[in-house]
């Protein structure tokens, strides 16, 4: 199955832009990747899906337009511009390895720590 | 407006068996697409999954917690039950529910976690 690699940390100044990376492991290029947002204290709120093509299907319900995604290759990117205090979250990427209709499989990444300066 | 609310014990001793049961609401468990996932997280460490069970009944588990998971739902009482069996100190953890539309779709919406704590 894959894993899901991203660095620990990452921090930003108010107003900036920062982009989170999640990086799949060798022979999974075509995986789609969900990005999810967790607050402190709060459960994981779902921010958007990426592939290799970009955003697929729709943002989560009130992801401000300040939030979105790329991917390439191995990495699937999450960037956030115009950075509020409110954006100071964990962000886990996850994908399903699932392999039919009745079978599904997630797996997360450690995930990233943002702290909004 | 959907919501996922966990709800079982804070605390068990190592060995009991885990019961948490996720109350849905905005959503109806008996709709031919809607199933439920559990997943949970150490304090301080990453998501786990641990199972899933379809809209049709079918169940996924975690190939690594298997043996000792059970997950079940009672349409009726919009609920969907996770047992865990064996408790130990490392199961230790925030767990959560969380929806999803069958077929390729991402865990949309999920409850607040209910912490359980496993010691003696």
């Amino acid at each position: 199955q894959p894993v899901l690699t991203q660095p620990p940390s990452a921090s930003a100044s108010l107003g900036a832009s920062v982009t989170l990376t999640c990086t799949l492991s060798s022979g999974y290029s075509n995986y789609k990747v969900d990005w999810y947002q967790q607050r402190p204290g709060k459960g994981p709120r779902f921010v958007m899906r990426v592939g290799t093509g970009g955003i697929v299907g729709s943002k989560g319900d009130g992801i401000p337009d300040r939030f979105s995604v790329l991917g390439s290759g191995l990495n699937r990117y999450l960037t956030i511009k115009n950075i509020q205090e409110e954006d100071e979250s964990d962000y886990h990427c996850g994908a399903d390895h699932g392999s039919g209709s009745n079978f599904v499989n997630w797996v997360f990444g450690g995930g990233t720590k943002l702290t909004v300066l | 407006q959907v919501t996922l609310k966990e709800s079982g014990p804070v605390l068990v001793k190592p060995t009991e068996t885990l019961t948490l049961t996720c109350t849905v609401s905005g959503f109806s468990l008996s709709n031919a697409r809607m199933g439920v996932s559990w997943i949970r997280q150490p304090p301080g460490k990453a998501l786990e999954w641990l199972a899933h069970i379809f809209s049709n009944d079918e169940k996924s588990y975690s190939t690594s917690l298997k043996s000792r998971l059970t997950i079940s739902k009672d349409t009726s009482k919009s609920q969907v039950v996770l047992t865990m069996t064996n408790m130990d100190p490392v199961d230790t953890a925030t767990y959560y529910c969380a929806r999803i539309v069958d077929g390729d779709y991402p865990l949309d919406y999920w409850g607040q976690g209910t912490l359980v704590t496993v010691s003696s």
